[in-house]
């Protein structure tokens, strides 16, 4: 059971430049979302998606645009990287009440 | 903001049961109590969940109080591996138009000794 994958594991990108995160489950879960983590800060929530087809703004989505073509896959890009973007990413689905998280993406902007 | 309020850190013993605390006084009658944790650089796992009654899965033990202003986590016999830090978190389950995220505060950073 793979559950959520996210890639890279890592990256290292120079401002400016476009980033996209990959994002895939394989639970056939409707309800998608895309967090950032920083120290001090906790998680706060990007974007969301409910559906396929549909998504919606979160707590921090300056900068960030996500799309949902299909139920398993929702990827997070970063037109313009800026370094106030080095975080860790986390990808999740929610399953009823219950959320599952990816590994995470380590994204370090220079 | 998050609704709970838990204590920055706690040890424990190896082998001894880990008491995790949650206060979550403003609480409302459709609300659960949800607990993840964070391992070191991992993403956030669900624990456990209720709404009033306890409850208890292969993880953990979830104690609910009566008034449902407080809840406690139970590790019954801690292990290195459960270092992390453990977040409380309170959450309708009726989503209708809203986000359905989770809300998470700073939590609780356990540390399991040998």
């Amino acid at each position: 059971i793979a559950g959520i994958t996210q890639a890279p594991t890592s990256q290292i990108l120079a401002a400016g430049r476009r980033m996209t995160l990959r994002c895939t489950q394989d639970m056939r879960h409707n309800a998608m979302y895309w967090y950032r983590q920083d120290l001090g800060l906790g998680l706060r929530l990007i974007h969301y998606s409910n559906t396929a087809g549909t998504t919606g703004k979160g707590e921090v989505p300056d900068g960030y645009s996500v799309s949902r073509a299909n139920t398993d896959d929702f990827p997070l890009t970063l037109a313009s990287a800026v370094p106030s973007q080095t975080s860790v990413y986390f990808c999740a689905s929610r399953s009823g009440s219950t959320q599952y998280f990816g590994p995470g993406t380590r994204l370090t902007v220079l | 903001d998050a609704k709970t309020t838990q204590p920055p850190s706690m040890d424990c013993a190896e082998g001894r049961a880990a008491n995790l605390p949650c206060n979550h006084s403003t609480i409302s009658g459709n609300e659960y109590v949800y607990w993840y944790r964070q391992i070191h650089s991992q993403g956030p796992q669900y624990i456990i969940h209720g709404l009033k009654n306890n409850e208890t899965n292969e993880m953990a033990s979830l104690i609910i109080t009566e008034d449902r202003k407080s809840s406690t986590l139970i590790l019954p016999h801690a292990t290195l591996r459960d270092t992390a830090v453990y977040y409380c978190i309170v959450r309708a389950t009726n989503y209708g138009g809203s986000q359905g995220n989770l809300i998470f505060g700073k939590g609780t950073k356990l540390s399991v000794k040998p």
